[in-house]
């Protein structure tokens, strides 16, 4: 079964510090995998996308993720925090059916701190 | 940018009472969904909805909730008949077949 598993739960950081976030998947093909951002309160907001071609993905708000299918990881990262960065981010993977839909298995998600 | 919207933003039910959340997907896309997080928790999936049919449910979605689109434009999910463990965000979204979803601000249904 697909599953996703974002070992941090919590993780602190001071702003400017670099970040990165881990998230590991379970899934039989090549999967479509996504990072969302969640303020409290808030919808989903996407930061990027995997589907194909180059392993290093650029997002929005300075955040890219890396596809490292030998240690099926989708970990997220960026050089230098800022203040509003803290928030939840969900890992999600998905998966093409035949019928063309995609349904998304998110991780439990790992909130960030920033420290001043 | 295109946007999915939902309505209402937050609704306040008693058990038992029926509820519809709406939403209006993107209006060239042809998958929507559905998907609820409760309180602190992950976000899961509860229903995908293509040509005027389901297209895969999970075990959440008994038969107290239903999907329809009933104008070519909103989607919506009815809960029959509410409980106290229906309290979460309901997020819709929908999807382009070979592009990334597109979420909505999610409703929060506090059932009380």
């Amino acid at each position: 079964a697909q599953s996703v598993t974002q070992p941090d739960i919590h993780i602190t950081v001071s702003e400017g510090a670099s970040l990165e976030l881990r998230c590991n998947y379970s899934y039989g093909a090549t999967p479509y995998l996504f990072w969302y951002v969640q303020s409290p309160g808030q919808g989903l907001q996407l930061l990027l996308k995997y589907f194909s071609g180059d392993t290093l993905v650029q997002g929005i708000k300075g955040f890219e993720a890396e596809f490292k299918r030998s240690q099926s990881s989708f970990n997220l990262r960026k050089p230098s925090v800022h203040w509003s960065d803290a928030a939840e981010y969900f890992c999600a993977v998905g998966n093409r059916f035949s019928g063309g839909y995609n349904k998304l298995i998110f991780g439990a998600g790992t909130r960030l701190a920033v420290h001043p | 940018e295109p946007e999915v919207t939902q309505t209402p933003s937050h609704q306040v039910t008693q058990m038992g009472q029926e509820v519809i959340l709406r939403c209006v997907p993107i209006s060239n896309h042809l998958y929507f969904y559905w998907y609820r997080q409760i309180l602190g928790q992950k976000v899961e999936f509860l229903v995908s909805f293509y040509n005027n049919e389901i297209s895969e449910k999970s075990e959440i979605f008994d038969d107290q909730f239903s999907v329809e689109r009933p104008d070519g434009s909103n989607f919506t999910l009815k809960i029959r008949s509410t409980k106290l463990e229906d309290s979460a965000m309901y997020f819709c979204a929908s999807s382009e077949a070979s592009i990334g979803y597109t979420f909505g601000s999610g409703t929060r249904l506090t059932v009380v």
